[in-house]
């Protein structure tokens, strides 16, 4: 079946302004998850969604970024006036509903974002 | 929090060797350890995973081991191939679900 889908997969943007990631889940995963990777560097959370509740979002860097998940769904990542040290692979990841006994995370391929 | 480091950095082996990538945890309570795999320009594939209940798991050539007392756990790749090259991370989790903590990753370069 169809895996995580990210668009874009390329966002070159300058300085200050706003932009929009948008992640599909694997259909049937009520978990959905945004990490960032910067050049060279581990997986860095930014924020956890599983069904209705509410989302942790424990690991956004700043206010600047936000996320919405529309209905149990697609996942929109927004950053505000964008910096150069914004520029990261920004990762999403899918996984079953809590509590299933098989709950691995599954990645998209990535959005790479680039600040000038 | 959880904090997990990886070791090495970079790793080159010659083809038919064998690999052993070690990562540590601090939170005793990460009961769920993932290996990824990710080739230039992909997303990071899930490649085997271990839960705390276990010591030992193995698929083929990927094998990983978990010291619970130590906290720490390992992957061996045995017999390696060139398409084994790739970046390796760990992961650790408290609970059955939720934000993974990763490693800073592992540079596997498979020399024919």
């Amino acid at each position: 079946g169809a895996g995580v889908s990210q668009s874009p997969s390329n966002k070159v943007t300058e300085k200050g302004k706003d932009v929009e990631l948008r992640c599909d889940p694997i259909s049937g995963h009520t978990a959905l998850y945004w990490y960032r990777q910067s050049l060279g560097q581990g997986l860095e959370f930014l924020i956890y969604f599983q069904g209705n509740s509410a989302p942790d979002k424990s690991g956004l860097p700043s206010d600047r970024f936000s996320a919405e998940r529309t209905g149990g769904s697609v996942s929109t990542l927004t950053i505000q006036r964008t910096q150069q040290e914004d520029s990261a692979v920004y990762l999403c990841a899918s996984s079953r509903p809590q509590g299933a006994p098989e709950n691995e995370q599954f990645f998209g391929p990535g959005t790479r974002l680039t600040v000038l | 929090g959880e904090n997990v480091e990886q070791h090495p950095s970079t790793l080159s082996v010659q083809e038919g060797d064998s690999a052993v990538i070690k990562c540590t945890y601090s939170d005793s309570a990460s009961n769920y350890f993932p290996w990824y795999k990710q080739e230039l320009g992909k997303g990071p594939q899930l490649i085997i995973d271990i839960r705390s209940n276990v010591g030992e798991k193995k698929d083929q050539r990927i094998a990983v081991t978990l010291n619970k007392t130590a906290k720490h756990f390992s992957l061996h790749i045995t017999e390696t191939q060139p398409e084994d090259s790739a970046v390796y991370f760990c992961a650790a989790r408290a609970g059955s679900w939720g934000k993974l903590q990763f490693g800073a990753g592992t540079q596997v370069v498979v020399t024919p």
